[in-house]
């Protein structure tokens, strides 16, 4: 099974502020790799695929990158309804994993 | 709209069974793969298990492996999980989910574009 490794587990940004979140695989899940987000009560919520590429309707400051073992999730500018959890999956492999989250929260 | 609805979610003893169903709507059911997923309270993500379009291909987690059958009926849009053996650690919120893009399933497969709310199973 591959281990994906969120960092930090906690970020506390201020409103405005860049966010920057990594994900690392145990393995090379070559671009195979998701980012959602979640936030309370709610359902997650697709962000990126493919690494880098946006899901339908997310905003521009968000944005993905990395291949292989190394991934990292942008937040160029906070905004309120930004903070949240946030996890990265591969899915390159089975089974499916996630990786177990970076909570945003207000600096 | 594309939509995910759960159901059949309870409270329900150690060792003893129970079957959830998710009812789709708003897409081609019969063109995408289907998965499950799982978050315990206060806890983060776990993929469960997953079906191809055409239920030849299934994948189950670790954790639920020998214990828990998917299965999908694609005239009636549905996606089913049945849950024997259950265990106190499988008190979660569960979740289905299809993929973004028709007609993958297996190595590589696909993110989770649309998830339902969730149906919550209490193992106790």
């Amino acid at each position: 099974e591959i281990v994906m490794t969120q960092s930090p587990a906690t970020l506390s940004v201020s409103p405005g502020e860049r966010a920057t979140l990594s994900c690392r695989a145990s393995q090379s899940v070559n671009s195979n790799l998701a980012w959602y987000q979640q936030k309370p009560g709610q359902a997650p919520r697709l962000l990126i695929y493919g690494a880098y590429t946006r899901a339908a309707g997310v905003p521009a400051r968000f944005s993905g990158s990395g291949s292989g073992t190394e991934f990292t999730l942008t937040i160029s500018s906070l905004q309120s309804e930004d903070f949240a959890v946030y996890y990265c999956q591969q899915y390159n492999n089975w089974p499916r994993t996630f990786g177990l989250g970076t909570k945003v929260d207000i600096k | 709209e594309v939509q995910l609805v759960e159901s059949g979610g309870g409270l329900v003893q150690p060792g003893r069974s129970l079957r959830l169903s998710c009812a789709a709507s708003g897409f081609i059911f019969h063109d995408y793969a289907m998965y499950w997923v799982r978050q315990a309270p206060g806890k983060g993500l776990e993929w469960v298990a997953g079906i191809s379009w055409d239920s030849i291909g299934v994948g189950y987690g670790d954790s639920v492996k020998g214990r828990f059958t998917v299965s999908r009926d694609n005239a009636k849009k549905s996606l089913y999980l049945q849950m024997d053996s259950l265990r106190i650690e499988d008190t979660a919120l569960y979740y289905c989910a299809k993929d973004l893009s028709s007609g993958y399933f297996g190595s590589p497969g696909d993110a989770f574009d649309v998830w339902g709310q969730g149906t919550m199973v209490t193992v106790s």
